[in-house]
């Protein structure tokens, strides 16, 4: 089975640019959720997507960052614009849709850095 | 706010030796828990989940819940050079379908 696909692994901005981020969750999985880690921190949920709606976005920036599933799989990240402090990993997570249970599994990250 | 805290570390201890690592709760209500290792510049994986009281054995891994203490830990038997990682806790709180996450603590098992 496949995990987490993200993509790109790496990438360096200047602030004020705008960048995306990519995230293929695992197949079957309808929950995806989109995680900011900075260095030295656990993950913070940014948002988490449940098949094509938001279940939480209390924590995302919504002056900079936006995010969509578009039909309910494959899901973007986009900053605009960044600031040195957007840097960090991002990390993309998926999980079944369980009620007691919340077993995520998470994709390789993203690495920004904003100089 | 809810939280979970874990002892940054690092913690240290030889080849062989049993690991032991722990992680407090704010919310009292939550009722899944789990532990991630995550390797230097790699992603969370997933290593242990538990869900009831009392204890969880995997291999070498055992997790401990106590909800009346909200109280969580991990038990890391014959522990390997390449058990050297950070060690995520993370919570689920009672009524919604998201993790909270710890900052970590890093383990370091010396040869």
């Amino acid at each position: 089975e496949a995990g987490v696909a993200q993509s790109p692994r790496y990438k360096i901005i200047e602030k004020r640019q705008s960048v995306a981020f990519w995230c293929n969750p695992i197949s079957g999985h309808a929950t995806l959720y989109w995680y900011q880690q900075i260095l030295g921190q656990g993950p913070k949920l940014l948002i988490q997507f449940q098949n094509n709606g938001v279940v939480d976005d209390s924590q995302l920036p919504k002056d900079r960052f936006s995010a969509e599933r578009l039909k309910g799989v494959d899901s973007t990240l986009k900053i605009q614009p960044a600031k040195l402090e957007d840097s960090a990993v991002y990390l993309c997570a998926s999980s079944l849709v369980r009620a007691d249970y919340n077993e995520q599994f998470f994709g390789p990250g993203t690495r920004l850095t904003v100089l | 706010q809810k939280e979970v805290e874990q002892n940054s570390g690092p913690l240290s201890v030889p080849e062989g030796a049993i690991a032991s690592l722990n992680c407090t709760y704010s919310d009292r209500v939550s009722q899944s828990f789990f532990w991630y290792r995550q390797y230097s510049g790699k992603s969370p994986e997933l290593i242990m989940s538990i869900y009831s009281n009392g204890d969880k054995e995997d291999g070498r891994f055992t997790a401990q819940l106590n909800k009346a203490s909200q109280y969580v830990s991990l038990l890391i038997r014959d522990s390997q050079p390449s058990d050297s990682a950070t060690y995520l806790c993370a919570a689920k709180p009672g009524g919604y379908n998201k993790l909270i996450f710890g900052a970590g603590t890093r383990l370091a098992v010396h040869p």
